[in-house]
């Protein structure tokens, strides 16, 4: 059974750069099957994508956010990790991490994990 | 923004038909895929394709698409659909990945 758990800081202080990692269990990130991203919520608003990434390696960000973002993938560990930088009180969210998926003419996400909380405060 | 426009709320009378609209240029291309998600909790896919549902998801949840146009419909809406429903495609920028606004959806 697929489990995706993001972990890392609840707490990041402004202008600092939040971290978190994804292990995922019950499927390999290197499937050519599937993709990988992460996605936040900030608290009572709308999902917003951060960044995906292929098995082939290509990277798409979130234009809004690319030059603060990057993911990096570790396939020994099944994992891959989210590093947003220069962060502001605007970045305090829930993130999630995801499973993509390839469908004839759409690629949802087809599995999610819990989220987690992460506040900017110093 | 979103590129893809959903209305803000919607509501329904329990056990009737609901309609729930995601807009976008993108979506004359691509299909939406539309996720339920409830308070405190990770977003569900509820649709995804033409019209497909993964295992699990009640049948009274349908998809479709006409134009630019995607609508999820729920048939004879329970208490326990109320929730916030989000629609998610590619962009008419070329970005693999856009989400709607989210829609709430209230059951009376």
């Amino acid at each position: 059974q697929l489990q995706l758990q993001e972990s890392g800081p609840g707490l990041v202080k402004p202008s600092e750069t939040l971290s978190l990692t994804c292990t995922v269990s019950g499927d390999s990130i290197s499937s050519s099957d599937y993709y990988w991203g992460w996605i936040r919520q900030p608290p009572g608003k709308g999902l917003e994508w951060i960044g995906i990434f292929y098995y082939s390696g290509s990277t798409y960000y979130n234009p809004s956010l690319k030059s603060r973002v990057t993911i990096s993938v570790d396939t020994s560990k099944n994992q891959f990790s989210l590093k947003l930088s220069s962060v502001t009180a605007a970045d305090t969210a829930v993130y999630y991490c995801a499973r993509g998926a390839y469908y004839s003419g759409s690629e949802p996400f087809d599995s999610w994990g819990q989220g987690t909380l992460v506040t900017v405060s110093s | 923004s979103s590129e893809l426009t959903q209305d803000p709320a919607v509501s329904v009378a329990l056990g009737q038909t609901v309609r729930i609209t995601c807009q976008g240029d993108s979506l004359r291309n691509y299909y939406a895929s539309w996720y339920q998600q409830k308070p405190g909790q990770a977003p569900v896919l509820v649709i995804y394709g033409k019209n497909n549902r993964p295992s699990g998801i009640p049948d009274r949840f349908s998809g479709s698409r006409s134009g630019n146009t995607a609508s999820l419909t729920i048939t004879g809406a329970q208490a326990e659909d109320e929730a916030d429903y989000y629609c998610n495609s590619r962009d008419s920028s070329g970005n693999p990945v856009v989400f709607g606004g989210g829609t709430k959806l209230t059951v009376l």
